[in-house]
């Protein structure tokens, strides 16, 4: 079975200060994990997958395999990365299972 | 380019009536397809997803439906609303087969039922 958690549903931050919004994954195969952002009144998007090893708007994120986690980080938060965040999982299908989401806000 | 429709992008029902929600995609073949309920502190929910015309398979037993008539509709249905199925429903799409692929996600609909 797959299973996301995501265990903060509410994380606020000052502006500039660093942010990691927290995954953890369940799955006894090789998993592709993403991040999914919404924005307020846009959306649900992807951020940004594991397999691209990429940046997106100042995140990265890192699978860990052997903690089993793929935590979004970002060094210097600002008021636009406001949002709510979704870790996802795709197994040996092409379904995704989503965490239950994290409300990012980041202060002024 | 690639778009995704869904409407109506707001419903209220009353308890009982029957629930018809569209959801239509542009630029694409043979999309998959796929029906999701957001809901407050609960995360995204697959409720349905489509390889194909006809094809339709459930993840969680409830009280909806879902059909694809088409290569790139899909409806999601009710013959009688419970006050347990508000929430707001989005359809997404991803290109077919191969790994790593994005799902892109309609407008929602927020569904009430009183």
């Amino acid at each position: 079975a797959q299973r996301v958690t995501q265990p903060e549903k509410l994380l606020s931050v000052f502006k500039g200060a660093p942010v990691e919004l927290k995954c953890n994954y369940s799955y006894s195969g090789s998993p592709e994990l993403f991040w999914y952002v919404q924005y307020s009144r846009q959306r649900l998007q992807l951020l940004l997958r594991h397999i691209s090893r990429e940046s997106i708007k100042g995140f990265t994120a890192d699978l860990n395999k052997g903690e089993t986690s793929f935590h979004l980080k970002k060094p210097f938060a600002q008021e636009e990365d406001s949002a709510m965040y979704y870790c996802a999982l795709r197994g040996s299908n092409y379904k995704l299972t989503f965490g239950k989401g994290t409300l990012l806000t980041v202060n002024p | 380019s690639q778009t995704i429709h869904q409407w109506p992008a707001t419903l209220v029902q009353p308890v009982g009536s029957p629930l018809s929600l569209e959801c239509t995609v542009e630029g694409t073949s043979n999309p998959n397809l796929y029906w999701y309920r957001q809901a407050a502190g609960r995360g995204l929910q697959l409720l349905f997803y489509s390889v194909g015309i006809g094809q339709i398979s459930s993840e969680v037993p409830q009280n909806l439906s879902a059909s694809r008539p088409q290569d790139r509709q899909f409806i999601l249905s009710s013959k009688k609303l419970l006050l347990s199925d508000s929430g707001f429903y989005l359809c997404a799409w991803s290109v077919p087969a191969g790994g790593g692929n994005e799902q892109f996600f309609g407008p929602g609909t927020r569904l009430t039922v009183l």
